[in-house]
Protein backbone atom coordinates (compact mmCIF):
# COMPACT_ATOMS: atom_id res chain seq x y z
CA UNK A 1 0.00 0.00 0.00
CA UNK A 2 1.38 3.41 -1.02
CA UNK A 3 2.41 5.02 2.39
CA UNK A 4 -0.09 7.58 2.50
CA UNK A 5 -1.83 8.82 6.39
CA UNK A 6 -4.56 11.31 6.61
CA UNK A 7 -5.02 13.11 10.68
CA UNK A 8 -7.82 13.17 11.91
CA UNK A 9 -9.89 10.36 10.49
CA UNK A 10 -12.26 11.58 12.45
CA UNK A 11 -13.90 15.13 13.45
CA UNK A 12 -17.11 16.70 15.01
CA UNK A 13 -16.95 20.46 14.42
CA UNK A 14 -19.12 22.98 14.95
CA UNK A 15 -20.49 25.72 12.33
CA UNK A 16 -17.99 28.78 11.93
CA UNK A 17 -14.88 26.95 13.08
CA UNK A 18 -11.74 26.10 11.50
CA UNK A 19 -10.94 22.97 10.80
CA UNK A 20 -7.91 22.02 9.47
CA UNK A 21 -7.17 18.44 7.82
CA UNK A 22 -3.16 16.72 6.93
CA UNK A 23 -2.60 14.68 4.36
CA UNK A 24 1.11 13.00 5.06
CA UNK A 25 2.40 11.05 1.93
CA UNK A 26 6.35 8.90 2.71
CA UNK A 27 6.21 8.26 -1.24
CA UNK A 28 8.28 11.35 -3.16
CA UNK A 29 5.04 11.77 -5.11
CA UNK A 30 4.75 15.10 -6.92
CA UNK A 31 0.86 15.53 -6.79
CA UNK A 32 -1.51 15.53 -4.00
CA UNK A 33 -5.19 16.12 -4.16
CA UNK A 34 -7.88 16.08 -1.63
CA UNK A 35 -11.23 15.13 -2.42
CA UNK A 36 -14.84 15.46 -1.04
CA UNK A 37 -17.23 11.84 -1.09
CA UNK A 38 -20.44 12.68 -0.67
CA UNK A 39 -23.58 9.95 -1.81
CA UNK A 40 -24.65 10.18 -5.13
CA UNK A 41 -21.72 12.60 -6.32
CA UNK A 42 -18.74 10.17 -6.15
CA UNK A 43 -15.63 11.61 -5.52
CA UNK A 44 -15.47 15.42 -6.45
CA UNK A 45 -12.03 17.54 -6.72
CA UNK A 46 -11.47 20.02 -3.88
CA UNK A 47 -7.91 21.50 -4.86
CA UNK A 48 -5.00 19.84 -5.99
CA UNK A 49 -0.90 20.43 -5.89
CA UNK A 50 1.76 19.80 -8.60
CA UNK A 51 4.62 20.78 -6.45
CA UNK A 52 5.57 22.72 -3.27
CA UNK A 53 3.70 25.89 -2.82
CA UNK A 54 2.20 25.17 -6.41
CA UNK A 55 -1.43 24.69 -5.94
CA UNK A 56 -5.11 24.80 -8.05
CA UNK A 57 -8.29 24.39 -7.28
CA UNK A 58 -10.77 22.21 -8.36
CA UNK A 59 -14.63 22.11 -9.35
CA UNK A 60 -15.51 22.42 -5.19
CA UNK A 61 -13.01 24.65 -4.30
CA UNK A 62 -15.28 27.18 -2.81
CA UNK A 63 -14.93 27.70 1.12
CA UNK A 64 -11.41 25.40 1.42
CA UNK A 65 -8.09 26.55 1.09
CA UNK A 66 -5.20 24.16 0.81
CA UNK A 67 -0.98 24.76 1.73
CA UNK A 68 1.85 22.61 0.70
CA UNK A 69 4.90 23.66 2.28
CA UNK A 70 6.86 20.65 2.14
CA UNK A 71 6.74 17.28 -0.27
CA UNK A 72 5.19 15.17 2.16
CA UNK A 73 2.71 17.66 3.77
CA UNK A 74 -0.53 18.73 1.77
CA UNK A 75 -3.43 20.54 4.36
CA UNK A 76 -7.02 21.09 3.51
CA UNK A 77 -8.33 24.35 5.34
CA UNK A 78 -12.08 24.52 6.01
CA UNK A 79 -11.66 28.44 7.09
CA UNK A 80 -15.74 28.88 8.86
CA UNK A 81 -17.12 25.09 8.65
CA UNK A 82 -20.46 24.96 7.55
CA UNK A 83 -22.91 21.92 7.73
CA UNK A 84 -23.06 21.47 3.97
CA UNK A 85 -19.19 20.48 4.21
CA UNK A 86 -20.41 17.48 6.14
CA UNK A 87 -18.37 14.61 3.99
CA UNK A 88 -15.44 12.18 3.74
CA UNK A 89 -12.61 13.52 2.37
CA UNK A 90 -9.93 11.65 0.59
CA UNK A 91 -6.32 12.38 -0.16
CA UNK A 92 -4.39 11.06 -3.01
CA UNK A 93 -0.75 10.69 -4.72
CA UNK A 94 0.23 10.40 -8.34
CA UNK A 95 3.41 10.62 -9.86
CA UNK A 96 2.03 9.42 -13.07
CA UNK A 97 -1.62 8.92 -14.01
CA UNK A 98 -2.68 6.30 -11.09
CA UNK A 99 -3.85 7.82 -7.87
CA UNK A 100 -3.15 6.58 -4.51
CA UNK A 101 -5.91 7.24 -1.70
CA UNK A 102 -5.47 7.89 1.89
CA UNK A 103 -7.96 6.40 4.25
CA UNK A 104 -10.01 9.33 4.33
CA UNK A 105 -11.35 11.52 7.12
CA UNK A 106 -15.04 11.61 8.14
CA UNK A 107 -15.66 15.51 9.45
CA UNK A 108 -19.28 16.19 10.92
CA UNK A 109 -20.04 20.10 10.99
CA UNK A 110 -23.15 20.69 13.37
CA UNK B 1 -24.58 16.29 -18.48
CA UNK B 2 -21.81 14.63 -16.37
CA UNK B 3 -18.54 13.79 -17.51
CA UNK B 4 -18.43 10.24 -16.53
CA UNK B 5 -21.59 8.59 -15.59
CA UNK B 6 -22.25 4.71 -14.10
CA UNK B 7 -25.26 2.79 -13.47
CA UNK B 8 -25.42 2.65 -9.69
CA UNK B 9 -26.74 -0.65 -9.63
CA UNK B 10 -27.18 -2.17 -7.29
CA UNK B 11 -25.98 -5.05 -9.18
CA UNK B 12 -26.96 -8.79 -7.17
CA UNK B 13 -25.62 -11.49 -8.45
CA UNK B 14 -25.07 -14.96 -6.83
CA UNK B 15 -21.91 -16.77 -6.27
CA UNK B 16 -19.96 -17.99 -9.29
CA UNK B 17 -22.24 -15.84 -11.72
CA UNK B 18 -20.74 -13.60 -14.20
CA UNK B 19 -21.72 -9.79 -13.85
CA UNK B 20 -21.15 -6.69 -16.64
CA UNK B 21 -21.54 -2.85 -16.42
CA UNK B 22 -20.32 -0.15 -18.29
CA UNK B 23 -19.76 3.51 -17.74
CA UNK B 24 -20.15 6.28 -20.47
CA UNK B 25 -17.74 9.71 -20.84
CA UNK B 26 -18.73 12.87 -22.07
CA UNK B 27 -15.01 14.23 -23.13
CA UNK B 28 -14.01 12.50 -26.54
CA UNK B 29 -10.19 13.52 -25.69
CA UNK B 30 -10.10 11.51 -22.69
CA UNK B 31 -7.00 9.81 -23.01
CA UNK B 32 -6.68 7.53 -19.71
CA UNK B 33 -9.18 5.02 -18.04
CA UNK B 34 -9.41 3.04 -14.41
CA UNK B 35 -11.28 1.23 -12.30
CA UNK B 36 -11.48 1.86 -8.94
CA UNK B 37 -13.00 -0.55 -6.07
CA UNK B 38 -14.35 0.99 -3.26
CA UNK B 39 -15.68 -1.28 -0.24
CA UNK B 40 -18.00 0.52 2.50
CA UNK B 41 -16.44 2.84 4.56
CA UNK B 42 -12.89 2.85 2.88
CA UNK B 43 -10.50 4.31 0.04
CA UNK B 44 -10.60 3.64 -3.42
CA UNK B 45 -8.07 1.17 -4.70
CA UNK B 46 -7.00 1.26 -8.22
CA UNK B 47 -8.35 -2.04 -9.64
CA UNK B 48 -6.78 -2.04 -13.14
CA UNK B 49 -6.53 -0.11 -15.77
CA UNK B 50 -8.38 -0.22 -19.00
CA UNK B 51 -6.21 -0.50 -22.41
CA UNK B 52 -7.45 0.18 -25.96
CA UNK B 53 -7.12 -3.41 -26.63
CA UNK B 54 -8.97 -4.68 -23.49
CA UNK B 55 -7.26 -6.07 -20.42
CA UNK B 56 -7.82 -8.74 -18.23
CA UNK B 57 -6.80 -9.25 -14.81
CA UNK B 58 -7.22 -13.04 -13.39
CA UNK B 59 -11.56 -12.87 -13.37
CA UNK B 60 -11.99 -9.20 -14.29
CA UNK B 61 -11.99 -7.85 -17.86
CA UNK B 62 -11.91 -4.47 -18.83
CA UNK B 63 -12.88 -2.79 -22.68
CA UNK B 64 -13.02 0.25 -23.89
CA UNK B 65 -14.92 1.47 -26.81
CA UNK B 66 -13.57 4.90 -27.93
CA UNK B 67 -16.30 4.71 -31.05
CA UNK B 68 -18.83 4.76 -28.45
CA UNK B 69 -17.62 6.61 -25.06
CA UNK B 70 -17.69 3.76 -22.77
CA UNK B 71 -15.78 1.64 -21.01
CA UNK B 72 -17.05 -1.99 -19.36
CA UNK B 73 -15.78 -4.12 -16.59
CA UNK B 74 -16.88 -7.86 -16.51
CA UNK B 75 -16.04 -10.18 -13.66
CA UNK B 76 -16.41 -13.68 -13.96
CA UNK B 77 -16.84 -16.51 -11.39
CA UNK B 78 -18.10 -13.77 -8.52
CA UNK B 79 -16.63 -14.13 -5.48
CA UNK B 80 -18.39 -12.84 -1.80
CA UNK B 81 -15.22 -10.64 -1.56
CA UNK B 82 -16.22 -9.03 -5.13
CA UNK B 83 -18.73 -6.94 -2.95
CA UNK B 84 -18.21 -3.77 -3.28
CA UNK B 85 -18.45 -0.28 -5.19
CA UNK B 86 -16.88 0.40 -8.75
CA UNK B 87 -15.58 3.48 -10.17
CA UNK B 88 -15.04 4.22 -13.48
CA UNK B 89 -12.21 6.82 -13.93
CA UNK B 90 -10.98 8.91 -16.53
CA UNK B 91 -8.56 11.22 -17.24
CA UNK B 92 -9.33 13.88 -19.82
CA UNK B 93 -5.94 14.30 -22.52
CA UNK B 94 -3.21 16.90 -20.72
CA UNK B 95 -4.59 16.91 -17.51
CA UNK B 96 -3.54 15.31 -14.05
CA UNK B 97 -6.70 15.85 -13.00
CA UNK B 98 -9.46 12.62 -12.93
CA UNK B 99 -12.88 12.28 -13.72
CA UNK B 100 -14.85 9.74 -11.60
CA UNK B 101 -18.14 8.17 -11.67
CA UNK B 102 -20.37 7.94 -8.76
CA UNK B 103 -19.83 4.29 -8.84
CA UNK B 104 -21.81 1.08 -9.75
CA UNK B 105 -22.54 -1.21 -6.60
CA UNK B 106 -22.20 -4.89 -6.89
CA UNK B 107 -22.96 -7.56 -4.24
CA UNK B 108 -22.77 -11.16 -4.34
CA UNK B 109 -24.71 -13.69 -2.21
CA UNK B 110 -24.27 -16.90 -1.41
Amino acid sequence: DAGITQSPRHKVTETGTPVTLRCHQTENHRYMYWYRQDPGHGLRLIHYSYGVKDTDKGEVSDGYSVSRSKTEDFLLTLESATSSQTSVYFCAISEGYEQYFGPGTRLTVT
Amino acid sequence: RKEVEQDPGPFNVPEGATVAFNCTYSNSASQSFFWYRQDCRKEPKLLMSVYSSGNEDGRFTAQLNRASQYISLLIRDSKLSDSATYLCVVYPFGDYKLSFGAGTTVTVRA
